[in-house]
């Protein structure tokens, strides 16, 4: 079975501070996704990696970073949190070994920005 | 703009009942279609998988494909209560083949009464 694991399921952090979400999968997947899900907006994609070292904008990157240094670990990075950035944050993995598009996802982690 | 759409509902169906969620969507290039299940405060798990015009069954799962009418479906026989939760429709391979990423529909929410 994928697993994909994330640093935390809940974080709470102050305004100005620099925030780091973590993302690990064990199935040496080359693909690898950060998305957030906010009511009513539905899952928008903030970044993902093809690949180690390589990186693509989503649809929503203003206000985030990312790294992927390892193969198996995306991070997510706020350099400066704002209230507005409170959300759930989700992380996904897929192969390209296979033609199929199936995205794993981790169980979450619930940011609040206070 | 490469758009799903789906029902927000909620769609509410008595136990034992057959619940019909549908999902329309605008890239006709698209090639791979997916059925997500997520749980209040959960993350989305993949639950049906399809790429060819048709049915494909899964236990009391039917996902439908059309794509000369541009819909995919999913029927879930006799509900059940633990079926309540909301199903993404997400959408990919479109846009010069483009696999890596999916394009989401913002869920239908389901209800299945006792």
């Amino acid at each position: 079975d994928v697993k994909v694991t994330q640093s935390s399921r809940y974080l709470v952090k102050r305004t100005g501070e620099k925030v780091f979400l973590e993302c690990v999968q064990d199935m040496d997947h080359e693909n690898m996704f950060w998305y957030r899900q906010d009511p009513g907006l539905g899952l928008r994609l903030i970044y993902f990696s093809y690949d180690v070292k390589m990186k693509e904008k989503g649809d929503i990157p203003e206000g985030y970073s990312v790294s992927r240094e390892k193969k198996e670990r995306f991070s997510l990075i706020l350099e400066s949190a704002s209230t507005n950035q409170t959300s759930m944050y989700l992380c996904a993995s897929r192969t390209e070994r296979e033609s199929a598009d199936t995205q794993y996802f981790g169980p979450g982690t619930r940011l609040t920005v206070l | 703009q490469k758009e799903v759409e789906q029902n927000s509902g909620p769609l509410s169906v008595p136990e034992g009942a057959i619940a019909s969620l549908n999902c329309t969507y605008s890239d006709r290039g698209s090639q791979s279609f997916f059925w997500y299940r997520q749980y209040s405060g959960k993350s989305p798990e993949l639950i049906m998988s399809i790429y060819s015009n048709g049915d494909k069954e899964d236990g009391r799962f039917t996902a439908q494909l059309n794509k000369a009418s541009q819909y995919v479906s999913l029927l879930i026989r006799d509900s059940q209560p633990s079926d309540s939760a909301t199903y993404l429709c997400a959408v990919g391979g479109g846009h010069a083949g483009n696999n890596r990423k999916l394009i989401w529909g913002l869920g239908t929410s389901l209800a299945v009464n006792p």
